[in-house]
């Protein structure tokens, strides 16, 4: 089974512009999960969903960040406008049931913003 | 304010002796526990988990201990392998309807042949 796929792995741009990034589940999971990697502040939950839904943005930054989910197999996290401060290695993971402990994690995307 | 910490930011120990790898926890409500690891250029995977109904949760040479009272778990890695070189995040969640799990910064573990 291909595990969570995320694209780009990198990407580099200058700030102001706008970043897209891609994230496909594990088919079947019910949940998937956007993270934000830095020194700083280690591995932070952004925003959740189930069965597509958004259940808890909370971590969500500012509103420069969205996020959409538009069917089970495809989510996508954006900046507008970015910032460097947003620099980070962005994570998606998913998982399968309610209440499971175990989330899979993408390879992740690392964002430059310059 | 950060509910889960680790404290050490790295760690070095020999093949062959054992890894012990800590995390505190300051929120009550969490009532499972789960250790990934992380190696450069990949995403975390998980390792082992913990429910808070229990102390001790064992898979090969990983053992995860619960002590609820300290608010405290530890990972042991016996015998450690040069392999076992990786990032280790301890993370707490939640049950009922909240499926977040807040995660420690890590610890960078190193195992030197």
């Amino acid at each position: 089974d291909a595990g969570v796929i995320q694209s780009p792995r990198h990407e580099v741009t200058e700030m102001g512009q706008e970043v897209t990034l891609r994230c496909k589940p594990i088919s079947g999971h019910d949940y998937l999960f956007w993270y934000r990697q830095t020194m700083m502040r280690g591995l932070e939950l952004l925003i959740y969903f189930n069965n597509n839904v958004p259940i808890d943005d909370s971590g969500m930054p500012e509103d420069r960040f969205s996020a959409k989910m538009p069917n089970a197999s495809f989510s996508t996290l954006k900046i507008q406008p970015s910032e460097p401060r947003d620099s980070a290695v962005y994570f998606c993971a998913s998982s399968r049931l309610a209440g499971a402990n175990e989330q899979f994690f993408g390879p992740g995307t690392r964002l430059t913003v310059l | 304010d950060q509910q889960v910490k680790q404290n050490s930011p790295s760690l070095s120990v020999q093949e062959g002796r054992i890894s012990i790898l800590n995390c505190d926890y300051t929120n009550s409500m969490f009532d499972y526990f789960l250790w990934y690891k992380k190696y450069p250029a990949e995403g975390p995977t998980f390792l082992i988990s913990i429910s808070s109904i229990k102390d001790k949760n064992e898979d090969g040479r990983f053992t995860v201990f619960l002590n609820k009272s300290a608010k405290h778990l530890s990972l042991h890695i016996v015998p450690s392998q040069p392999g076992d070189s990786a990032v280790y995040f301890c993370a707490a969640g939640s049950g009922g309807s909240n499926y977040k799990l807040t995660f420690g910064k890590g610890t960078l573990l190193t195992v030197n042949p």
